[in-house]
């Protein structure tokens, strides 16, 4: 079964420094994989996807995520933290081949310090 | 409407009593999909829908919950005789299978509290 393993629960960072949620999947298939964000009462919006064409894929607020099949990883990175960034980020995989529902891990709630 | 709108907000209800939950996607959105989310985990699928059909449910989708989507518009959530277990934030999305499905729009969620 498809699935992805957040490795951190709580990242914290300082405002202006580099951000970096790790995220490992399992498939047994070449995955679409997403990075979406949750912030206090508003819904789920999506910050990025990988569908297997570049592997290091741009996403929105400056946010990216560099897709290595050797170490099944797709972490997500900041190049510098902005309060506003501060929010609960989940790794997602497609359930199926090509296609959806899917399957969530159990996020990475991100705190940014001033 | 730009977004994907979900009622109630917030419902509280006694155990063994039924609830009923609506979404409404965007407009030209023919898929629709029911997620569980309770605190502390990421979202959890439960169903989905291809227009009106059903396409897919998930074996969390127990005898008690049942959901429909009648003209490929709204969708409902129904579950019968509640349990202090199924207390969750319940979350709609949906997607438009033209530019490949697989961008899902979520609603704010119904958040269900069962005492």
């Amino acid at each position: 079964a498809q699935s992805v393993t957040q490795l951190d629960s709580h990242v914290s960072v300082s405002e202006g420094t580099p951000v970096l949620l790790r995220c490992n999947y399992s498939s047994s298939y070449s995955p679409s994989l997403f990075w979406y964000v949750q912030h206090p009462n508003k819904g789920l919006q999506l910050l990025l996807k990988y569908t297997s064409a570049a592997t290091l894929v741009k996403g929105i607020n400056g946010f990216e995520a560099e897709f290595k099949k050797s170490e099944t990883s797709f972490h997500l990175t900041k190049p510098s933290a902005h309060m506003s960034d501060a929010a609960e980020y989940f790794c997602v995989v497609t359930l199926y081949s090509g296609n959806t529902p899917l399957v969530f891990g159990k996020g990475t709630r991100l705190s940014v310090i001033a | 409407d730009t977004g994907v709108s979900q009622n109630p907000r917030h419902k509280i209800t006694k155990r063994g009593q039924n609830v009923t939950f609506r979404c409404d996607p965007i407009s030209e959105h023919n898929r629709l999909y029911w997620y569980r989310q309770t605190l502390g985990q990421g979202p959890e699928f439960l169903t989905y829908f291809q227009n009106e059909a059903q396409l897919e449910k998930s074996r969390l989708l127990s005898d008690r919950f049942s959901a429909e989507r009648p003209k490929g518009s709204f969708s409902t959530l129904e579950i019968q005789r509640t349990e202090q277990g199924d207390s969750a934030m319940y979350l709609c999305a949906s997607s438009y299978t033209g530019d490949g499905g697989e961008k899902l729009f979520f609603g704010s969620g119904t958040q269900l509290s069962v005492l």
